[in-house]
């Protein structure tokens, strides 16, 4: 079993809607969960930090976490054609700060 | 405040080979990861230093090491080449605590392709 799982995708919604992008990990421990963006030929981008059950907002993106079900989501409102990217999920599971990365979601937003 | 900064940004090497790629920290960190990412990916933990010492190893053989100098800049050096090692290869500085709670930021990365 990976420690981070994710639908490859390709995920496609049509400009304006929400987009909903999900990870499950298997180390209850774990204890920081993050959203990166990368744009194809590029690094990632840290997009998103949470560390308590519930949602977090950030202008259009709302992270949510349910650590008994141990599973992430990051939700995108409003989704642009600029939002097309692979949305990698990582999670720490404070072992020398190491991360865990899911192999990403390919997001299309079409116009 | 300065970001990190990797160096080459694309390298091709022949098989059995040997690599160095280099990353300089963002300003006031002390510890560094490096990534491996293949294509289709996440990135996969090769290792941290701290203080200059190994401080986290993930499964990748001995013929990945490195290196952090004083400055706190680092070196990774991959031996004896495999085409499986082509890559993009990621580095991020980071204090320990900071990275714990913030998560990484990485550099532009190196593109290693070996043939």
């Amino acid at each position: 079993q990976k420690e981070v799982e994710q639908n490859s995708g390709p995920l496609s919604v049509p400009e304006g809607a929400i987009a909903s992008l999900n990870c499950t990990y298997s180390d209850r421990g774990s204890q920081s969960f993050f959203w990166y963006r990368q744009y194809s030929g590029k690094s990632p981008e840290l997009i998103m930090s949470i560390y308590s059950n519930g949602d977090k907002e950030d202008g259009r993106f709302t992270a949510q976490l349910n650590k008994a079900s141990q599973y992430v989501s990051l939700l995108i409102r409003d989704s642009q054609p600029s939002d097309s990217a692979t949305y990698l999920c990582a999670v720490n599971t404070n072992n020398f700060n190491k991360f865990y990365f899911g192999s990403g979601t390919k997001l299309n937003v079409k116009p | 405040e300065t970001g990190v900064t990797q160096s080459p940004t694309h390298l091709i090497k022949t098989r059995g080979q040997q690599v160095t790629l280099r990353c300089s920290s963002q300003s006031g960190h002390n510890t560094v990861s490096w990534y491996q990412q293949a294509l289709g990916q996440g990135p996969q933990f090769i290792f941290q230093y701290y203080r200059e010492e190994e401080n986290g190893r993930g499964n990748f053989p001995p013929r990945f090491s490195g290196l952090q100098f004083p400055n706190y800049s680092s070196e990774l050096n991959v031996n004896a080449l495999e085409l499986d090692d082509s890559a993009l290869y990621l580095c991020a500085s980071s204090s320990t605590q900071r990275t714990a709670n913030y998560g990484y930021t990485f550099g532009s990365g190196t593109r290693l392709t070996v043939v």
